[in-house]
């Protein structure tokens, strides 16, 4: 069984340019959520995809965006960066969006903005 | 907006001490992940608890789930460097997303 991947590992981006993020469901799962940790915190719910529709969205700016595609693997996309956009971003995959919600996460990719 | 406040922050112990982390809440999850995350990492699912009352035992840590819902705890006993981590609660808010805590960064001192 393959777990979640995540590319690129670590990535460096200037205030104002855009980023893509991607991600590799593990294999059976067909929900991915995306994450940000922040430094010293907790993750943060971005949004989930559910068969290649959003299916839930937290509380981040419409410049963040994202994809599911037919395979299940998922992009989030970050417009106009800001230097607070600096984080850990994870992504989650589970079966369904039925209970008991449990998400197996990627290693993240790590952005830092300049 | 559920919000789970973890406590302590921060805890630093010797190898072979017992140990409990909070997890509070006002606010009543459907169930409650217990997650352990190592530097450079994403989080490690350790368990799910689904049942008000719910006791569930790994090894050496013992999770249980509040009668009403809102809170949680992890106790390790005779704690080991290994344990070094952070720990993470997190309740499931409907179907889409888990809500974190903020963690409890561990250090077990040999």
């Amino acid at each position: 069984e393959t777990g979640v991947t995540q590319s690129p590992t670590h990535l460096i981006k200037t205030r104002g340019q855009q980023v893509t993020l991607r991600c590799s469901s593990q294999s059976g799962h067909n929900t991915v959520s995306w994450y940000q940790q922040a430094l010293g915190q907790g993750p943060q719910f971005i949004f989930q995809y559910y068969r290649e529709e959003e299916n839930g969205r937290g509380n981040f700016p419409p410049r963040f965006s994202g994809l599911q595609f037919p395979n299940y693997s998922s992009e989030l996309n970050v417009n106009a960066l800001e230097l607070d956009d600096s984080a850990l971003y994870l992504c989650a995959s589970s079966l369904d969006v039925g209970g008991p919600y449990e998400q197996y996460f990627g290693p993240g990719t790590r952005l830092t903005v300049t | 907006t559920q919000l789970l406040e973890q406590s302590p922050q921060f805890l630093s112990i010797q190898e072979g001490e017992n140990l409990t982390v909070y997890c509070n809440s006002s606010s009543v999850f459907s169930s409650l992940q217990w997650y352990r995350q190592e530097p450079g990492e994403g989080p490690v699912l350790l368990v799910t608890v689904v049942t008000g009352g719910e006791v569930k035992k790994l090894k050496r840590l013992t999770f249980q789930f509040g009668d009403a819902r809102k809170d949680s705890s992890l106790h390790i006993t005779a704690a080991q460097p290994g344990d070094t981590g952070l720990y993470l609660c997190a309740g499931a808010a409907g179907a889409q997303k888990l809500v974190f805590g903020q963690g409890t960064r561990l250090t077990i001192n040999p």
